[in-house]
């Protein structure tokens, strides 16, 4: 398996502009999680999905981010509009509920905002 | 939201050192205790979770315990080497989801 995929690795975008980011899982994994990275805050949960739903998030900062997941394969985050303290990593991650929630992450985006 | 702290915030040890690093998470509500290796531009990587009062599991040179009756977890390296450096983070979820909380991590570092 190809593990989790996520794109773009990296992104720099102005302030303003809107900003997407994409996930695919691992193929049978039933959650899907979008973490964000900081130095301030660690590794923080933006909102996780099952069977596609959406179930928690809570963690989502402002009406600015959504996501979605349109079908098993595929996520989006979305930022618009973005801000400079939007700057982060951003890992998805996905797990199947018979492996007592162990999470595999993906290699993450580094978004920069100018 | 459960807080999960951990402890120290950074190490540095010579090659061949054993090594331990904690894990502390609020008793109540607790449903797993979860151990992820991260390395530098790579991203974190399970390495065990756990459930259960006195759980121990190893991986190599690396064991875990837990203790979730006073809300602890040890994370143990034997012999450590410098392949062995890295962040070591610990999250926890609740009985209530699958969110993770996570730790702000460990950072190890090993010099030859």
């Amino acid at each position: 398996d190809a593990g989790v995929i996520q794109s773009p690795r990296h992104e720099v975008t102005e302030m303003g502009q809107e900003v997407t980011l994409r996930c695919k899982p691992i193929s049978g994994h039933d959650y899907l999680f979008w973490y964000r990275q900081t130095m301030m805050r660690g590794l923080e949960l933006l909102i996780y999905f099952n069977n596609n739903v959406p179930i928690d998030d809570s963690g989502m900062p402002e009406d600015r981010f959504s996501a979605k997941m349109p079908n098993a394969s595929f996520s989006t985050l979305k930022i618009q509009p973005s801000e400079p303290r939007d700057s982060a990593v951003y890992f998805c991650a996905s797990s199947f509920r018979g492996k007592d929630y162990e999470q595999y992450f993906g290699p993450g985006t580094r978004l920069t905002v100018t | 939201i459960l807080n999960v702290e951990q402890s120290p915030q950074s190490l540095h040890v010579q090659e061949g050192d054993s090594t331990n690093f904690t894990c502390s998470f609020p008793s109540s509500n607790f449903y797993a205790l979860h151990w992820y290796r991260w390395e530098t531009a790579k991203s974190p990587e399970a390495l065990f979770v756990m459930t259960l009062n006195g759980d121990e599991k190893k991986k190599g040179r690396i064991s875990a315990t837990l203790n979730t009756k006073e809300g602890y977890s040890y994370l143990y390296i034997k012999g450590s080497q410098p392949e062995d450096s890295a962040t070591y983070l610990c999250a926890a979820n609740s009985n209530s989801g699958y969110a993770l909380n996570f730790g702000k991590g460990t950072s190890l570092l090993v010099t030859p």
